[in-house]
């Protein structure tokens, strides 16, 4: 958890309202995840960038969600519109470079409640 | 549609016990497998990796490899109630680094 900054903590919106989450990974990471956890499942990948490019976004519903990193750092995550099955708790996760297999270090989380 | 499975539980075990908790997955392929530590209302918190058959021992974790069989196995010797949360099993689809997650075994150390 320790090194992967993300905000806010928590947020509560009405649903059709937008939001937008951010995540700044420890510095020289170069590759970065977005995961989406449900309460009672296990995290779920939405996109994963490498520097500035996405090598995944096979599960992001982009009709609503949408993400960038820009300048290969800092990363931010949106949801426009929300809706009530998108409340869930949104981890940023980031691998140090020269891991062997890439092990991921994930964030504190932002938990969104779409009411 | 690539799987990780794992018993959702309650696993309760003693003070002082061994915990055992199992996961199996489907893509024979896969080459690396993570274990995460998940308290209540926190982020999961990497605690072994494991690339190749048999045992990884780091203190009073063992990890457990059997690709044959497409298990891989976490078991926790002289269990605190410290360690009591939900263990996530992940196996990055082969070829890739996206992880597939298990949903998770909640244990729970009985003082």
């Amino acid at each position: 958890e320790a090194g992967v900054a993300q905000s806010p903590r928590y947020k509560i919106i009405e649903k059709r309202q937008s939001v937008a989450f951010w995540c700044n990974p420890i510095s020289g990471h170069a590759t970065l995840y977005w995961y989406q956890q449900i309460l009672g499942q296990g995290p779920k990948l939405l996109i994963q960038f490498q520097n500035n490019g996405v090598v995944d976004d096979s599960q992001l519903p982009k009709d609503r969600f949408s993400a960038e990193r820009l300048k290969g750092v800092d990363s931010t995550l949106k949801i426009q519109p929300a809706k009530l099955e998108d409340s869930a708790v949104y981890l940023c996760a980031s691998t140090p470079p020269g891991r062997p297999y890439n092990e991921q270090f994930f964030g504190p989380g932002t938990r969104l409640t779409v009411l | 549609q690539k799987e990780v499975e794992q018993n959702s539980g309650p696993l309760s075990v003693p003070e002082g016990a061994i915990a055992s908790l199992n996961c199996t997955y489907s893509d024979r392929g896969s080459q690396s497998f993570f274990w995460y530590r998940q308290y209540s209302g926190k982020s999961p918190e990497l605690i072994m990796s494991i690339y190749s058959n048999g045992d990884k021992e780091d203190g009073r974790f063992t990890a457990q490899l059997n690709k044959a069989s497409q298990y891989v196995s976490l078991l926790i010797r002289d269990s605190q109630p410290s360690d009591s949360a939900t263990y996530l099993c992940a196996v990055p689809s082969s070829g890739t680094y996206k992880y597939i997650f298990g949903t998770g075994t909640r244990l729970k150390v009985l003082a």
